[in-house]
């Protein structure tokens, strides 16, 4: 079965410097999608991504961070000066296009640790 | 805001049992409940979702029960087994098919 990849696994980071993290969505899925879970809590939305632009973002998601989709396959999450907070599992999702609404799949998550 | 409220935190049931998480929304636009199952090290797993123009589904031992009226929405799991032990998050969207909104999540645990 097809599978949304995510790359590292796990990133550790000094604070202020600038961190990519790597998905490769399942290959024929339209949306893609970031989010973000800090430990023990809730998994929060960042940001969805859909015909090379963004679509939605939440408040989370601010001048810090930016997407990319720079090939055909890669969809990429950066932070440009990480923070402490920010420490948390991200995770990439896709799904297709069609109606009703199609399910998201996630990737298994990069870790990132800032120190 | 919390668009999903989530209980129990944690339960912990017999292997055989019932388990049941319950899950509340506010938002009426809502029109896609989804419910993930997300072991250690992972990430969250499609279990089994629901539109609200049924108000129950059921696949294998997951079933959801849906309460238009109510706002609610739970997961039922039956003959529980150790196997499920792992942390269970109902979610909600509107059609756009943008973003999600999570629950908090409960731990299940299912003692032999």
């Amino acid at each position: 079965e097809p599978e949304v990849t995510q790359t590292p696994s796990h990133q550790v980071t000094q604070m202020g410097q600038e961190v990519i993290l790597r998905c490769v969505p399942i290959s024929n899925h339209l949306y893609f999608y970031w989010y973000r879970q800090i430990l023990g809590q809730k998994v929060e939305f960042l940001v969805s991504f859909y015909n090379n632009e963004i679509s939605e973002k939440s408040e989370i998601f601010d001048d810090q961070f930016s997407v990319e989709r720079p090939d055909g396959s890669n969809f990429t999450l950066k932070i440009r000066s990480t923070k402490l907070e920010d420490s948390a599992m991200y995770f990439c999702a896709s799904r297709r296009q069609g109606r009703p609404n199609q399910p998201q799949h996630f990737g298994d998550g990069t870790r990132l640790s800032i120190l | 805001q919390q668009q999903v409220k989530q209980s129990p935190q944690s339960l912990i049931v017999q292997k055989g049992g019932i388990s049941i998480i319950n899950c509340a929304y506010e938002n009426t636009a809502f029109d896609y409940f989804p419910w993930y199952q997300q072991f250690p090290g992972k990430g969250p797993a499609l279990l089994i979702a629901i539109r609200p123009d049924v108000s129950e589904k059921k696949e294998g031992r997951f079933t959801i029960s849906f309460n238009k009226s109510a706002k609610q929405f739970s997961l039922h799991i039956m003959d529980s087994q150790p196997g499920d032990s792992a942390t269970y998050f109902c979610a909600a969207s509107i059609n756009t098919g943008n973003q999600f909104y999570f629950g908090t999540g409960t731990s299940l645990t299912v003692i032999p």
